[in-house]
């Protein structure tokens, strides 16, 4: 594909319940990172990968969230017994090469509204 | 208190009018200036970014970084209602790529540009 897709677009889970978001980056891109996007407020980091490797998650808000990337290519985010607060927009965006600056693009999101 | 500020507005403006938005800072290791906009339910998408102080223009669009005062802006010139969405500021201590590049965001200034 031409960019960085993500699914599903839209999840409703109900408190307790465990979801699996997903991401497809640009093929060939080494870096692929996780963001969280409240309502109102610039998207923040949760996570970053680099090829299969799992370089920071520094920003993951608490152990019941895990994300993976086994090939290096498609990650899942996953969050376990969701909360109200889990409620967000999750971005994934990818980046590669070794240039002076590179881009990082980001998919359409995945809005999850835990009832 | 967040290591990116930003003014969450909301901003409205006359189709035509220079608009001015700005970020401030606290962490001196950034390097990487970036602006991003956004537009209702797409994810974010790259203006322009700038390497260490300086100012860049591209068409109606000029950024400018001054890391001694920790502040940056966006100027965007004779604005169209096609320039309605949320800019967010980004920066990052690193290229990006194969040498990371994690993006702290600003919290988003929404603009609407009115005909």
């Amino acid at each position: 594909g031409a960019g960085v897709s993500q699914s599903p677009r839209y999840k409703v889970a109900k408190r307790g319940q465990d979801v699996a978001l997903r991401c497809d980056p640009i093929s060939g891109h080494v870096s692929l990172f996780w963001y969280q996007q409240a309502l109102g407020q610039g998207p923040e980091f949760l996570t970053y990968f680099q090829n299969e490797a799992q370089l920071d998650k520094s920003g993951l808000p608490s152990d019941r969230f895990f994300a993976e990337r086994p090939e290096g290519s498609v990650s899942t985010l996953k969050i376990q017994r969701t909360q109200q607060e889990d409620s967000a927009v999750y971005l994934c965006a990818s980046s590669g090469g070794a240039s002076s600056y590179n881009e990082q693009f980001f998919g359409p999101g995945t809005r999850l509204t835990v009832l | 208190q967040k290591e990116v500020e930003q003014d969450p507005g909301p901003l409205s403006v006359p189709e035509g009018a220079i608009v001015s938005l700005n970020c401030t800072y606290s962490n001196s290791a950034f390097q990487y200036f970036m602006w991003y906009r956004q537009y209702s339910r797409k994810g974010p998408e790259l203006l322009m970014y700038t390497y260490s102080s300086g100012n860049k223009e591209d068409g109606r669009f000029t950024a400018q970084v001054d890391k001694s005062s920790k502040y940056i802006s966006l100027f965007i010139r004779d604005s169209q209602p096609s320039d309605s969405a949320t800019y967010l500021c980004a920066m990052s201590v690193n290229a990006g790529g194969t040498s990371y590049g994690k993006l702290t965001f600003g919290q988003g200034t929404i603009l609407t540009v009115h005909p």
